[in-house]
């Protein structure tokens, strides 16, 4: 049974350039969740996804958007980077059923997004 | 504001003894707390929940007390490993949310 998988798993960009994160949640998971994890510092809430909508958002500026896709695959879009944004970006899943009585989070390895 | 806040200093213990990381939280009312451990480069990892109409939850060498009083969640490890190295982070979901939010990780080196 495959966990989550993100990729990439490293990748370099420069100010002002535009990244796509791509996240598949573990096998019947619906809900996916993105966090941005500084050195450091523990995980940050961007926001999460469940049927296709963006339920939730976290303290992050209009610049990271996302998307879900019908098999709950998701992607996270950063536009106009700047040097704040290197961090490690996180995807997690869960269930929604299932997080209402468990709420444990799988999370990928994440992806080391390095900016320039 | 709202703050979870965990030791920022690295937690130094011998070999077989307890660890206890401590995860204090303001201005949230949590509907449940979580523990994850992460290793360097890696996801966190889900060990415990605990929900706030409990006191305490074991699992194996591992333990979590809640005190919604005081606000604080204890996390311990009996028995301690070198194995057992590595950030500690709490995480909790506020009522009426959706989210996890994190503290910032205890680091916890086990020494041999």
């Amino acid at each position: 049974d495959a966990g989550v998988t993100q990729s990439p798993t490293h990748l370099i960009k420069t100010r002002g350039q535009q990244v796509t994160l791509r996240c598949s949640p573990k096998s019947g998971h619906d809900t996916v969740s993105w966090y941005q994890q500084a050195l450091g510092q523990g995980p940050q809430f961007i926001f999460q996804y469940y049927e296709e909508e963006e339920r939730q958002r976290g303290n992050f500026p209009d610049r990271f958007s996302g998307h879900q896709f019908p098999n709950y695959s998701s992607e996270l879009n950063v536009n106009a980077l700047l040097l704040g944004d290197s961090a490690l970006y996180l995807c997690a899943s869960s269930r929604a059923g299932g997080s209402m009585n468990t709420g444990e989070l799988f999370f990928g390895e994440g992806s080391r997004l390095t900016v320039l | 504001s709202q703050k979870i806040e965990q030791n920022s200093e690295a937690l130094n213990i011998q070999e077989g003894k307890t660890a206890t990381l401590t995860c204090n939280y303001t201005n949230y009312s949590p509907a449940y707390l979580q523990w994850y451990r992460q290793d360097p480069g890696r996801g966190p990892v889900f060990l415990l929940l605990i929900r706030e109409n409990e006191k305490e939850k074991r699992k194996e060498r591992l333990k979590v007390t809640f005190d919604t009083t005081l606000k604080q969640s204890l996390f311990h490890i009996t028995a301690s490993q070198p194995a057992d190295s590595a950030t500690y982070l709490c995480a909790l979901r506020d009522t009426g949310r959706r989210a996890l939010t994190f503290g910032s990780g205890t680091r916890l080196q086990v020494q041999p």
